[in-house]
């Protein structure tokens, strides 16, 4: 099964400040998603994008998706100190989603 | 409404005991999963139940490994003969409708597995 690969592994950023983590996949997909986890506790869905889909936004969030380069980035605007998290892209093939390493946010005050 | 609800929070076994994880999803899920994640990692997926049925239960890493959803609601994961390598997070989530397609998946906050 394929799975995303995020990028970087960690970022650390002041509050107020931007943060883009970036997915690469290697097959074609129906659907991406971004997830959120904060540390032990399960994941939490930010946002789905579609494969006819270029981008979407969700508040603070911004993803978009170029299915020709296999790429997908979650743009996190204005960050605070409460996005210190795990965001992970995960990939749907067949009945399973696979998840990548994911991207340590660390926003600090 | 609730959320994914998983018991217990943190389990501690010796090596080679058994050991059942609990899940209850959300009231009126269909779709039921388990995934497997180890420190520092994605979730790696385990099994999918729709409804009582199992449909998928491939990434279940060995025979030892046993899933069960027998009224469509609480399910259960088994471990027998814990090893070692078996100490990870264990996550349950569940989905609203059949297929996994389009739809976002609500996690429980996991059950921490530690085997001694």
């Amino acid at each position: 099964s394929q799975q995303g690969e995020e990028d970087p592994q960690a970022l650390s950023i002041q509050e107020g400040e931007n943060a883009t983590m970036n997915c690469s996949y290697k097959t074609s997909i129906n659907n991406l998603q971004w997830y959120r986890q904060n540390s032990g506790r399960g994941l939490v869905h930010l946002i789905l994008i579609r494969s006819n889909e270029r981008e979407k936004h969700s508040g603070r969030l911004r993803v978009t998706l170029d299915t020709s380069k296999k790429s997908s980035s979650l743009l996190i605007t204005a960050s605070r100190a409460a996005d210190t998290a795990s965001y992970f892209c995960a990939l749907l093939s067949g009945s399973r989603l696979t998840f990548g390493e994911g991207t340590q946010l660390t926003v600090n005050p | 409404g609730a959320g994914v609800s998983q018991s217990p929070r943190y389990k501690v076994a010796k090596r080679g005991q058994d050991v059942a994880l609990r899940c209850d999803p959300i009231s009126g899920h269909v779709s039921l999963f388990w995934y497997q994640q180890a420190l520092g990692q994605g979730p790696e997926f385990l099994t999918y139940f729709q409804n009582e049925a199992q449909l998928d239960k491939s990434g279940l890493p060995s025979d030892r490994f046993f899933a069960e959803r027998p009224e469509g609601s609480v399910s259960t994961l088994k471990i027998q003969r814990t090893q070692q390598e078996d100490s990870a997070v264990y996550l349950c989530a569940s989905s609203p409708l059949m297929g996994v397609s389009f739809q976002p998946q609500h996690f429980g906050d996991g059950t921490r597995l530690s085997i001694l």
